[in-house]
């Protein structure tokens, strides 16, 4: 029973196309993260939703798009993607934004 | 610099030594947060605190808020333990959003 989910695991694409990655959560959790982590294996956030509202948009290009449709998901959205975008894009959530956080297995993304 | 700093980068121990990994942060913090990222790079959240410190097993986390600096600590090390040890802080600064420190590589050889 997985509590954080993310779909796929694994994408490899080319650049310039558009892909989604999405973040399931049965946790009853109100707060959503997505983080992306770099080839040197460091975290930084991307955005925050809490009750389906975004709370944190941190400085990302505006290629990426979070959308939650519901409280239990965060889809993240990336439009014409670049090099620069390989990562692995963790998803997470909490009970509210300032508890512990439960992460997802995370998304390798690899644009060639 | 980075507003969060971890000692040492990577660190090498033999089975069963006493291991203690460093946080220093420079931004006023709500809590601080401890994470584990094994080699096949899921993310567990071990401990998160905000005053004096917490057990969980053999690992052991504690707080100093005046100086800005937090240990985690693991008793009887085994090479299950060797991972990524992340230490996190929710940034007041920040609109309280977790700032990462670039993690502690962790390796426990038998």
């Amino acid at each position: 029973d997985t509590a954080v989910s993310q779909t796929p695991k694994y994408l490899v694409t080319q650049m310039g196309n558009d892909k989604s990655i999405k973040c399931e959560q049965n946790l009853g959790h109100d707060t959503m993260y997505w983080y992306k982590q770099d080839s040197k294996k460091f975290l930084k956030i991307m955005f925050s939703y809490n009750n389906k509202e975004l709370i944190i948009n941190e400085t990302v290009p505006n290629r990426f798009s979070p959308k939650s449709p519901d409280k239990a998901h965060l889809n993240l959205h990336i439009n014409s993607l670049e090099l620069g975008d390989s990562a692995v894009y963790f998803c997470a959530s909490s009970q509210a934004p300032l508890n512990e956080q439960f992460f997802g297995p995370g998304t390798r993304l690899t644009v060639l | 610099k980075n507003e969060v700093e971890q000692s040492p980068q990577n660190l090498t121990a033999q089975e069963g030594e006493f291991i203690t990994i460093n946080c220093s942060y420079s931004v006023g913090i709500s809590a601080l947060h401890w994470l584990q990222q094994h080699p096949g790079g899921g993310i567990v959240s071990l401990f998160m605190l905000s005053s004096g410190k917490k057990k969980h097993g053999r690992l052991i986390a504690t707080i100093n808020i005046q100086e800005k600096h937090s240990s985690l600590h693991i008793t009887a090390s085994h090479p299950r333990d060797s991972a990524v040890y992340i230490c996190a802080v929710n940034s007041m600064e920040y609109g309280n959003k977790l700032v990462f420190g670039a993690g502690t590589i962790l390796r426990v050889k038998s």
